[in-house]
């Protein structure tokens, strides 16, 4: 089945520092990633969609110049925490969704990384 | 607007069925699913069902849809101790691919 990972699968960094997350699909093509928070005992949140070769789009309360994405091939899309804070501490999920999806058929064809687990000291 | 919510724990004994139930508001999605998720790690799709139909099995597993009460449910029949794990299910508002996700159900299984 597809694969999608996430690199790093956990990191710690210190109070100001930015960090990039990757996401990529290794066996098929994604013109449509998605990228999520997930707090802990908490659920998923929805923070973009990032689409190849155009800006992402952000969902409401999501600074943008804060979390930059760029999805600069069908293959890979990059997370780019800036100046984090420990309250950016959090688990990062990306999910793909495969080239050949098209409207109105099975939209189950969307597959979700390992996660990232971002601590921010 | 846009809500999916489901009751947040649930403990079974191995060899009972388990049943997570979940309510959503958006009548637009043509699909409807569940994931699980097990201790740091991301979510695996288990099931999912067309929000035509009423019920759906894929061996253990059985997902009843209420479409009047936008309410379902997903059964795992004999459960086991590698059950143990949050489950989300999901809408997924004018078929986008945004998944909207529940509040996750922590399935305990004690043997």
């Amino acid at each position: 089945g597809a694969v999608v990972s996430q690199h790093p699968s956990w990191v710690i960094c210190k109070s100001g520092t930015s960090v990039k997350i990757e996401c990529r699909s290794l066996d098929f093509q994604a013109t449509t990633m998605f990228w999520y928070r997930q707090f802990p005992k908490q659920s998923l949140m929805l923070m973009a969609t990032s689409n190849e070769g155009s800006k992402a789009t952000y969902e409401q309360g999501v600074e943008k110049d804060k979390f930059l994405i760029n999805h600069a091939s069908l293959t890979l899309s990059t997370l780019t925490v800036t100046s984090a804070h420990p309250e950016d501490s959090s688990f990062y999920i990306c999910s793909a969704r495969d080239l050949g999806y098209l409207p109105g058929l099975e939209t189950h064809e969307q597959y979700f990384g390992p996660g990232t687990r971002l601590t921010v000291t | 607007g846009e809500d999916v919510e489901q009751s947040l724990f649930l403990s079974v004994r191995e060899g009972d069925s388990s049943v997570i139930n979940c309510t959503y508001t958006d009548s637009s999605s043509t699909y409807l699913y569940w994931y699980k998720q097990e201790p740091g790690a991301g979510l695996q799709l288990l099931t999912y069902i067309f929000s035509n139909m009423d019920m759906k099995q894929d061996q253990r597993l059985t997902v009843l849809l209420n479409k009047k009460d936008k309410h379902l449910s997903l059964r795992i029949a004999d459960t086991q101790t590698g059950d143990s794990a949050i489950y989300f299910c999901a809408e997924n508002p004018g078929n986008t691919g945004k998944l909207i996700f529940g509040q996750g159900t922590t399935l305990q299984v004690k043997p």
